[in-house]
């Protein structure tokens, strides 16, 4: 099992351009999370889909960022325009709701705006 | 306001000694708890859980305690390893909320050789 899949794992770009990190969940998986790390706030969730269907968004920090899931093998996270302040590490994580509560990370995206 | 909270950044202990990270949560439907590990430029990878019906769990070198009237939990490595060197999770899921789960922000534990 080749486990989460997260590209890129590194993006570096400047302030105002659009980024767009990719997520390929464990096959048979049907849930999904992003979360978003830093020092400050520690891990947090940004957004959760079961089923392909967003759930709870209510850790998205504000309209710049979006997230989709157009099937049950991919998802992605926007942000638009990108503000310094964005600057993180951006996990991605599936699990199987129903079977165990245990979610499986990828490796991160590592995000710096300059 | 965060609901589960690791109240130490960071840990150092020496090798084949006992290690013991905390976590306090605050919301009474958490029930299920669990631990994750997680070294540099990797994803956190599981480690241990326990349900909220219960008060210990042990795999291996690992056990979690849950005193769930101090709304505390703890994880014990014994004995600890360089190779434990990372940064510990602690997470709780709420009832009926799926597979959601709520982290603290994590203890950096440092085991000298």
């Amino acid at each position: 099992d080749a486990g989460v899949i997260q590209s890129p794992r590194h993006e570096v770009t400047e302030m105002g351009q659009e980024v767009t990190l990719r997520c390929k969940p464990i096959s048979g998986h049907n849930s999904l999370f992003w979360y978003r790390q830093t020092m400050m706030r520690g891990l947090e969730l940004l957004i959760y889909f079961n089923n392909n269907v967003p759930i709870d968004d209510s850790g998205m920090p504000e309209d710049r960022f979006s997230a989709k899931m157009p099937n049950a093998s991919f998802s992605t996270l926007k942000i638009q325009p990108s503000e310094p302040r964005d600057s993180a590490v951006y996990f991605c994580a599936s699990s199987v709701q129903g079977f165990s509560y245990e979610q499986y990370f990828g490796p991160g995206t590592r995000l710096t705006v300059t | 306001d965060q609901q589960v909270k690791q109240n130490s950044p960071s840990l150092s202990v020496q090798e084949g000694r006992i290690s013991i990270l905390n976590c306090d949560y605050t919301n009474s439907m958490f029930d299920y708890f669990l631990w994750y590990k997680k070294y540099p430029a990797e994803g956190p990878t599981f480690l241990i859980s326990i349900s909220s019906i219960k008060d210990k769990n042990e795999d291996g070198r690992f056990t979690v305690f849950l005193n769930k009237s101090a709304k505390h939990l703890s994880l014990h490595i014994v004995p600890s390893q360089p190779g434990d060197s990372a940064v510990y999770f602690c997470a709780a899921r709420l009832n009926n909320a799926g597979n959601m789960l709520t982290f603290g922000g994590g203890t950096r534990l440092m085991v000298k050789p």
